[in-house]
């Protein structure tokens, strides 16, 4: 049984472009969420999803990020314009339809030089 | 919104003895709390988990412990091995799904 799977595991962007992060669930979970880690902190939340719809995205900035997660296919974290601030470690986590654990990826680890 | 404070930031300790981590959060309404170990480099992996209608929660080495009227929650690893040496983060769940989680404890276990 796969577990949440993330990619890419590493990403290098310049500043300017543009970075797309894909998560899958683990089988059987409809729900997914994004957290973002900087270096030597916690997780914050960003955004929640369930497929086809966005239910929370309190966390995201309200400029260059956008998530999705389609009927088909894995769920997408996108960056445009990105900023050195935006280097960081980016988690996805999936849960079954009624509220449970969450599991996480093993992250997507973005550098933006 | 949910606010979580997690101490101490650093913890040390003797190979065989406890540790002890405390979290606190503020709104009253949320109603579950993991706990996740992250070694360097690696994912958040959930270790144990307590639900609001429970006061403690045990899993062989580890236990969590939940006081809701004074709102914390801690978790206690007992006869420690230096795998358990890792950054181990709590969280409250805010709302229908939407995780809070506390700063983080970065655990080191002495042999």
């Amino acid at each position: 049984n796969a577990g949440v799977m993330q990619n890419p595991r590493h990403l290098v962007r310049r500043r300017g472009q543009e970075a797309r992060l894909r998560c899958s669930p683990m089988k059987g979970h409809s729900h997914v969420y994004w957290y973002r880690q900087l270096p030597e902190e916690g997780l914050k939340f960003m955004v929640y999803l369930q497929k086809e719809n966005i239910i929370d995205e309190s966390g995201m900035p309200k400029e260059r990020f956008s998530a999705e997660f389609p009927k088909e296919g894995p769920s997408i974290l996108r960056i445009q314009q990105v900023v050195r601030g935006d280097s960081a470690a980016y988690f996805c986590a999936s849960s079954p339809p009624f509220p449970g654990e969450q599991y996480f990826g093993p992250g997507t680890r973005l550098t933006v030089t | 919104g949910e606010n979580v404070e997690q101490h101490p930031s650093t913890l040390s300790v003797q190979e065989g003895d406890s540790a002890v981590i405390k979290c606190t959060y503020s709104d009253s309404a949320s109603n579950y709390f993991p706990w996740y170990k992250q070694e360097l480099g690696k994912r958040p992996q959930l270790i144990i988990d307590i639900r609001s209608n429970v006061g403690e929660k045990k899993d062989q080495r580890i236990a969590v412990t939940l006081n809701k009227t004074a709102k914390h929650f801690s978790l206690h690893i007992t006869e420690t091995q230096p795998e358990d040496s890792a950054v181990y983060f709590c969280a409250a769940r805010e709302g229908a799904q939407k995780l809070v989680f506390g700063q983080g404890t970065r655990l080191t276990i002495n042999p």
